[in-house]
């Protein structure tokens, strides 16, 4: 399978406890997004890696939220010291082009529960 | 105002029929827009993009674009039961930006 890889896909965790999910884009794809989505709502935008660089990161993204791309492979999303209203779907897309011409892919997701 | 905005729907087809669905967008500047599909539990599937005024057809799907009216809509033709499902309209609000501003998306399901 070339698609996007997440896991987990799925985490229970109690409040105040450090969850990470990992992403793996498309192998050609330099360009790295990670989004949230909630039940009855269309995702939103966290943040953008172009390569091993952050690029675009939102208001969304607080100070317990870390992402993470390393050697412009895979990447990391952390978030600590969770909380109920973490509870989502984390969802990792990649791109090989920029949005003005290129299209995203997303993976299956990392549905988060907090417990 | 919402920057993309979409009917929540539920929007019921019966099959075989045309399903209609629309988003409009707030910036004037956006240049490229997308349509996304999503099944209950999966992730987002990417169904159609469009970059300029128009219509582009794909099989049974036609996207069309209107950016004086800042219009986008999605028609899909012969509708099938497996196309039951919620529909995203993502937009790419500024040139240069590489952030998609999806819509809260419209739940179509097809009646057999």
């Amino acid at each position: 399978d070339t698609g996007v890889s997440q896991n987990p896909r799925h985490k229970i965790t109690k409040r105040g406890q450090n969850v990470t999910f990992r992403c793996d884009p498309i192998s050609e794809h330099n360009r790295l997004y990670w989004y949230r989505q909630t039940l009855g709502q269309g995702p939103e935008f966290l943040t953008y890696f172009q390569n091993e660089a952050q690029l675009e990161k939102s208001r969304l993204l607080s100070d317990r939220f870390s992402a993470e791309r390393p050697k412009g492979s895979f990447s990391t999303l952390e978030i600590q010291r969770t909380e109920q209203g973490d509870s989502a779907m984390y969802l990792c897309a990649s791109s090989s082009r920029g949005l003005d011409t290129g299209e995203l892919f997303f993976g299956e997701g990392s549905r988060l529960t907090v417990l | 105002q919402k920057e993309v905005e979409q009917n929540s729907g539920p929007l019921s087809v019966p099959e075989g029929a045309i399903a209609s669905l629309n988003c409009t967008y707030s910036d004037r500047g956006s240049q490229s827009f997308f349509w996304y599909r999503q099944y209950s539990g999966k992730s987002p599937e990417l169904i159609m993009s469009i970059y300029s005024n128009g219509d582009k057809e794909d099989g049974r799907f036609t996207a069309q674009l209107n950016k004086a009216s800042q219009y986008v809509s999605l028609l899909i033709r012969d509708s099938q039961p497996s196309d039951s499902a919620t529909y995203l309209c993502a937009v790419n609000i500024r040139r240069g930006a590489q952030k998609l501003v999806f819509g809260q998306g419209t739940r179509l399901t097809i009646n057999p």
